[in-house]
């Protein structure tokens, strides 16, 4: 039921780009990111909702294809301070309260 | 308030004993969740609430593991008898309300647990 995150980590160096990819066996209402630094509670970055668009804002945006159960999130542009660990978490249709099941995590680097 | 907190941040216990973390939300939020976060590992449900009602406390690992929200703000999150495989970081999440909303977390009480 966890979703599975590919890679589990990367490491760019500054203004290159990134896709990190959530892949669920279930079917999903909705998916969330979250970028966690070392020693830092998650933050949130964005909300895909099934029937939703491509979200995005600066240079991150995220896309949610609800036929193959799947989201990427798309960093461009990378920069030092998007060095952490991305999380999605998956809320699985006929569920709608949040409950959500976090992946293993891909670790991003940047370097300068 | 301004953001979820939570208290202790640090909690070392000696197996057997009972311990009690809290969490308080952001003052608007209706919902707020307890997730268990070990180490290099995404946070993994365990309860949560709506107001005070506690509709789904699916993830909670045994029934050494209890929550409450009373008043349908400040919540407790109580674990009797903890084992070493308790030992862990705690978190508290809440949202405006139930459903397609983003959740803020708190910064969450590290357990150990000896």
């Amino acid at each position: 039921q966890q979703p599975v995150q590919s890679p589990q980590a990367v490491i760019l160096r500054e203004g290159e780009d990134a896709v990190i990819n959530c892949s669920s066996s279930k079917a999903l209402y909705s998916v969330h990111w979250y970028r966690q630094k070392h020693g830092e509670a998650p933050i949130f970055l964005m909300i895909l909702l099934k029937g939703g668009e491509q979200k995005g804002h600066d240079k991150i945006s995220a896309s949610f294809n609800e036929k193959k159960q799947q989201s990427s999130l798309y960093l461009t542009a990378s920069q030092l301070s998007y060095s952490g660990t991305y999380f999605c978490g998956t809320e699985l249709s006929g569920t709608s309260y949040g409950k959500l099941t976090f992946g293993q995590g891909t670790i991003l680097t940047v370097h300068p | 308030g301004a953001g979820v907190s939570q208290s202790p941040r640090y909690k070392v216990t000696k197996r057997g004993q009972d311990v009690t973390l809290r969490c308080d939300p952001i003052s608007s939020h209706a919902t707020l969740y307890w997730y268990q976060q070990a180490l290099g590992q995404g946070p993994e449900f365990l309860t949560y609430f709506n107001y005070e009602a506690q509709p789904d406390k699916s993830g909670l690992p045994s029934d050494r593991f209890s929550a409450e929200r009373p008043e349908g703000s400040i919540s407790t999150l109580t674990i009797q008898r903890t084992e070493q495989r308790d030992s862990a970081m705690y978190r508290c999440a809440s949202s405006y309300r139930a459903g397609d909303n983003e959740q803020y977390f708190g910064p969450g009480t590290r357990l150990t647990v000896t």
